[in-house]
């Protein structure tokens, strides 16, 4: 199996900032990499797809890039709304994997 | 817009099988697209248990495959997830999701926790 690492664990961070999430894929994943972001009691919502394609109706302010092993999420300015939970998740290879999860926090 | 409802047993004993439906309104499971059951549980995080593909192709997570059954009702249009002999680390809340062209999933199920205990 793929195995997807995120980088940090946790962020404390506030409205206004600008910050980047990173994953790390055991093996070259080409760009089918994902983004999602998860609200307490909420589904995961997709929010970036093949590396840096913006999903349909999700803010600006999220983007993605990488491609082969190294990948990043930025959000350019924290919404209260994103506070929450990030995965990332590799679509290369079966079966398909997560990231463990970074924590954005106040 | 595609939407999806998890339903089932919020409790399953040990040994036994869990089961488990999604119902899909807004897009017709026969049309096209893998749909797919994704799990979160304490001990693994958001683990992919397996997908149907809309002419009833299956593909399953390899460390899950021996004990998972998914189907398609495209008269229901809805498809279902079977997991025999579960035990406690089964226990987590199950997702139903479609996938989008690249695998990735963009629609999902609000999810139905499902606990594993005598």
């Amino acid at each position: 199996d793929i195995q997807m690492t995120q980088s940090p664990s946790s962020l404390s961070a506030s409205v206004g900032d600008r910050v980047t999430i990173a994953c790390r894929a055991s093996q070259t994943i080409n760009t089918f990499l994902n983004w999602y972001r998860q609200k307490p009691g909420q589904a995961p919502k997709l929010l970036i797809y093949a590396a840096s394609s913006l999903q349909n109706g999700v803010p600006s302010r999220f983007s993605g890039r990488g491609s082969g092993t190294d990948f990043t999420l930025t959000i350019s300015s924290l919404q209260p709304e994103d506070f929450a939970t990030y995965y990332c998740q590799q679509s290369y290879s079966t079966p398909q994997t997560f990231g463990q999860g970074t924590n954005l926090e106040i | 817009q595609v939407q999806l409802q998890e339903s089932g047993p919020g409790l399953v004993k040990p040994s036994e099988t869990l089961s488990l439906t999604c119902d899909v309104s807004g897009y017709s499971v026969s049309s096209g697209y893998y749909w797919g059951w994704i799990r979160q549980t304490p001990g693994k995080g958001l683990e992919w248990i397996g997908s149907i593909y809309h002419s009833g192709n299956t593909y399953y997570n390899p460390s899950l495959k021996s004990r998972v059954t998914i189907s398609l009702d495209t008269s229901k249009n809805q498809f279902s997830l079977k997991l025999t002999s579960v035990t406690a680390a089964d226990t987590g809340v199950y997702y139903c999701a479609k996938h989008g062209e690249f695998q990735y999933f963009d629609y999902w199920g609000q999810g139905t926790l499902v606990s594993v205990s005598s």
